[in-house]
């Protein structure tokens, strides 16, 4: 059984900092890893998708990366902005399971000016 | 190209009533997966149709719940007599292959059932 972690739970920071999102899965038979956020009543959206056979992924000021073996993903975030404010989840699919996908409970950022 | 539409965006019911959440798929998109996120939890996967068939409902609770996504029209997530446990958020997502093609899902808005 998959389950995926997230850590930490929140986090509130002042604008400018860099800061990393932390996410750790049981289960290293992973076909991808996806980061999304989530606003506040509103979907998901998808920020970063790493293939089991990658090691990061950047998009701006985002940059995933993945270590499969250990079970571990980090979001690293730089250069914090108040828009970043939103729920960060992160989601493995296993590949076996047709596009199943096992979601964190999400870490909630605020990032104050 | 419209993202994936939910219908209702809010919807409250009494308990013993049905409830019908509708999910349109993004235009070229025959796979569908709802997920259900319960308060102060993680989405979880319910469902996953492609046109006219139900691939993997292992997620679904065995009664109350069911899913369809016909030939034509949306994808329907019904919940007969339902109960204050079922006050969540329910979200539908779509993909223009299995998740197995590496594609990333595309995430409606969500409906957000509440049960009184």
């Amino acid at each position: 059984k998959q389950e995926v972690t997230q850590i930490p739970a929140a986090l509130s920071v002042p604008e400018g900092e860099n800061l990393v999102l932390n996410c750790s899965f049981t289960d290293s038979a992973i076909y991808n890893l996806q980061w999304f956020r989530q606003d506040p009543g509103k979907g998901l959206t998808s920020l970063l998708l790493i293939q089991s056979s990658q090691r990061e992924q950047t998009s701006g000021r985002l940059n995933a990366s993945l270590d499969k073996s250990s079970g571990r993903s980090t979001l690293y975030i730089a250069a914090s902005q108040p828009g970043d404010s939103a729920t960060y989840l992160c989601a493995v699919d296993r590949g076996s399971t047709l596009g199943r996908l096992y979601f964190g409970r999400g870490t909630q950022l605020t990032v104050w000016p | 190209n419209a993202g994936v539409m939910q219908n209702p965006r809010h919807l409250v019911r009494r308990r013993g009533q049905e409830a019908r959440l509708r999910c349109s798929p993004m235009k070229g998109h025959s796979h569908v997966y709802w997920y259900r996120q319960l308060p102060e939890e993680g989405l979880k996967f319910m469902v996953y149709l492609q046109k006219e068939n139900i691939i993997d409902e292992s997620g679904m609770p065995k009664e109350r719940f069911s899913a369809e996504f016909p030939k034509e029209g949306p994808s329907i997530l019904r919940i007969q007599q339902v109960v204050r446990g079922d006050s969540a958020a329910y979200f539908c997502a779509s993909s223009p292959r299995p998740g197995t093609g590496g594609d990333t899902q595309y995430f409606g808005p969500g409906t957000r059932l509440t049960v009184l």
